[in-house]
């Protein structure tokens, strides 16, 4: 298993500020993902954090409103920039632990609120 | 397009009954599906993966049964606790892909 931390676990921002997310993991792993979950919706995959690269980003989700860093193999982050109150959502890191099969292990989340 | 269908409802059993939560899907064809946990401003916990060559799986209070022709998944908790409420998300996975669809999840009230 991996235990994930997130900071901030919660922010209240004005529109047009960018706020960035940290998530720092207790191990070494390969595969590290950001996903957004709006208010009564399931998870949304924004990009998989790649070390020494740049990030993956899925389908509606761009490198200028969502940049990622992963500088090492336990710590991402996540930036939403110049921000709206559509952004208001709650933001979770998860990884992929070598040797734990297929399964997913999610940070804590960081609440985001936009006025 | 691909579809992952969880009840939107609420289910509100009595403790000590069974609960039994049902994730259907159509267009997809998942290698394995997974089961998580999900409280209030927390992230998701993983409880169980069941492959698409499995029928059943179980662990202390909790079975995963997987039906490929149905396109059915039903996670039962039995002898249900008021700490068992929370909301249980559904996700699948395609071979050789980590990253799993989610279900928008079901929440479960446990009644004492």
């Amino acid at each position: 298993s991996a235990v994930i931390s997130q900071k901030p676990s919660r922010d209240i921002c004005q529109r047009g500020t960018s706020l960035t997310i940290q998530c720092q993991v207790d191990s070494q792993v390969t595969m590290m993902f950001w996903y957004r979950q709006q208010p009564g919706q399931s998870l949304t995959l924004i990009a998989t954090a790649n070390q020494g690269s740049e990030a993956t980003y899925e389908s509606g989700f761009v490198i200028d409103k969502f940049p990622i860093s992963r500088p090492n193999l336990t710590f991402s982050t996540l930036t939403v920039s110049n921000m709206s109150p559509e952004d208001s959502s709650i933001y979770l890191c998860s990884v992929v632990v070598s040797g734990s099969g297929d399964t997913q292990y999610f940070g804590p989340g960081t609440r985001l609120t936009v006025l | 397009s691909q579809k992952i269908e969880q009840n939107s409802e609420a289910l509100n059993i009595q403790e000590g009954k069974t609960a039994t939560l049902t994730c259907n899907y159509t267009n997809y064809s998942p290698a394995y599906l997974q089961w998580y946990r999900q409280d209030p401003g927390r992230g998701p916990v993983f409880l169980l993966l069941i492959r698409e060559n499995e029928k059943e799986k179980r662990k202390e209070r909790l079975k995963v049964t997987f039906d490929t022709t149905l396109k059915q998944s039903l996670f039962h908790i039995t002898a249900s606790q008021p700490a068992d409420s929370a909301t249980y998300l559904c996700a699948l996975s395609s071979g050789g892909s980590y990253i799993p669809t989610f279900g928008r999840g079901t929440s479960l009230i446990v009644h004492p």
